[in-house]
């Protein structure tokens, strides 16, 4: 069974600063895909960004990207120039590139808190 | 927006009772998931429909269950309800080509 973990149940850091979230995971599987999605208050997960296993360079969208070890199983978020808007929970997912068998296992997810 | 919908945004049922929420699938989309998100928690995998056909279920039992229609719009029916059954429910769609899954805004189960 895979398993996700996100350490840091909270964070808050100042607006415009660089923050950077953890998350591990432990699979037995080579091939698979791991994603970061943000929760805000309004509830609606909106993907920040994905990885997939078998690329070694790591994912950047904007001000997100990422820094994927794959042989420590290590799968974390970097933010840069914080925003307000970047406040909600972030959680780790992790789906196994199987057909029939595209379930995301998600971590318990990191409250983050910008601070103006 | 992801284009993914979800009904009613809220609901309150008492214990024993049966619920049936919906979701209304991102145009283009063939698969749809649904998780439980309990307070606090990560979502957590009910199951996966592909083309009208359930094709992988989680830790969930078997009072939980759904349909796919022929335009891929889904719904989560929960019979006999129980108090743990209060939760966040989220549907995702993806295209059965593509990996990223797209999430409706959710229904909130409240069960007395």
């Amino acid at each position: 069974a895979q398993t996700v973990t996100q350490s840091q149940p909270e964070m808050s850091v100042q607006e415009a600063e660089t923050v950077t979230l953890s998350c591990t995971y432990d699979t037995s599987e080579s091939n698979y895909y791991l994603f970061w999605y943000k929760q805000p208050p309004s509830r609606q997960m909106i993907l920040v960004i994905r990885q997939e296993a078998y690329k070694q360079q790591n994912a950047t969208e904007n001000r997100f990207s990422v820094n994927f070890q794959k042989a420590a199983k290590s799968f974390s978020l970097k933010i840069s120039d914080s925003q307000l808007g970047d406040t909600a929970m972030y959680f780790c997912a992790f789906m196994i590139a199987n057909f029939g068998n595209e379930k995301l296992t998600f971590g318990t997810g990191t409250r983050l808190t910008i601070i103006p | 927006e992801t284009g993914v919908t979800q009904s009613p945004t809220h609901l309150i049922k008492t214990r024993g009772q049966q619920v049936t929420l919906r979701c209304s699938s991102q145009s283009g989309h063939n698969t749809v998931s649904w998780y439980q998100q309990a307070l606090g928690q990560g979502p957590q995998f009910i199951f996966q429909y592909y083309r009208e056909e359930e094709n992988g279920r989680g830790n969930f039992p078997p009072r939980f269950s759904g349909l796919q229609f022929p335009n891929y719009s889904s719904e989560l029916n929960v019979n006999a309800l129980e108090l743990d059954d209060s939760a966040l429910y989220l549907c995702a769609s993806r295209a059965g080509t593509e990996e990223t899954q797209y999430f409706g805004p959710g229904t909130r189960l409240l069960v007395l």
